[in-house]
């Protein structure tokens, strides 16, 4: 089984800090999702990364894909508590019939007011 | 906005016990998850649907099913619940496509095993 580890597993930080979580695996994924899960809900998608070495922003969080597809990372700047939550990276893979994502195991973050 | 509705937030059933989670999505996709999360392992997949009855092994299929009888409904089946099953169930589903269709989330079942 491919795995997606990530770090750090828990996060806790002050409204303002800037914070950096890792993705990595030493598979190749032909693309690489990022997710949010708030307490009680599911995770929700928040951006899709595909080519080597790009980088996505939304808002304040940057999301860049390596170079070789194998790891990625997420970059909060000026944390909010808005922004808890548990942070899931996932790997896309082609399994046959369709598409299948690995999931990592997960960064909890905690921002503190 | 895609709605996945899980048909239970909290259930509670005894070892032995047949157990039913059904999941039903509005959106016409042809993929349906299921996933289980537990804490520091992520979500791990162990039924997936690609089709009305289709289905495919996940990576932890022992001692569950599935059943897709009709496109918006994927139920997974705890044969004869154990404890080692307690745990968050979550459904998801998607458009086909390759690589790079979002799956979309229900809010979860938190199911205990006593």
């Amino acid at each position: 089984t491919q795995l997606l580890e990530q770090s750090p597993q828990f996060l806790s930080i002050q409204e303002g800090e800037n914070l950096t979580v890792y993705c990595n695996s030493s598979s190749v994924f032909s693309s690489l999702q990022w997710y949010r899960q708030e307490p009680g809900e599911g995770p929700v998608l928040l951006v899709t990364v595909v080519t080597g070495g790009e980088v996505k922003k939304l808002k304040r969080l940057t999301f860049q894909f390596g170079d070789a597809r194998k790891d990625s990372s997420l970059h909060i700047t000026a944390a909010q508590p808005g922004d808890t939550g548990l942070y899931l990276c996932a790997g896309a893979r082609y399994g046959g019939a369709t598409n299948k994502l690995i999931f990592g195991t997960g960064t909890l973050l905690a921002v503190q007011p | 906005d895609v709605k996945v509705t899980q048909s239970s937030r909290y259930l509670v059933k005894r070892t032995g016990e047949k157990v039913f989670l059904e999941c039903v999505q509005d959106m016409d996709h042809e993929n349906m998850f299921w996933y289980r999360q537990d804490p520091g392992l992520g979500l791990r997949l162990i039924y997936f649907s690609y089709d009305v009855k289709m289905k495919e092994k996940g990576d932890i299929p022992e001692g569950y099913s599935v059943s897709r009888e009709k496109k918006e409904r994927f139920s997974l089946i705890l044969e004869s619940a154990s404890t080692n099953q307690t745990s968050m169930y979550l459904c998801a589903s998607s458009f086909f496509d390759r690589f790079n269709q979002p799956q979309h989330f229900g809010d979860g079942t938190r199911l205990s095993i006593l």
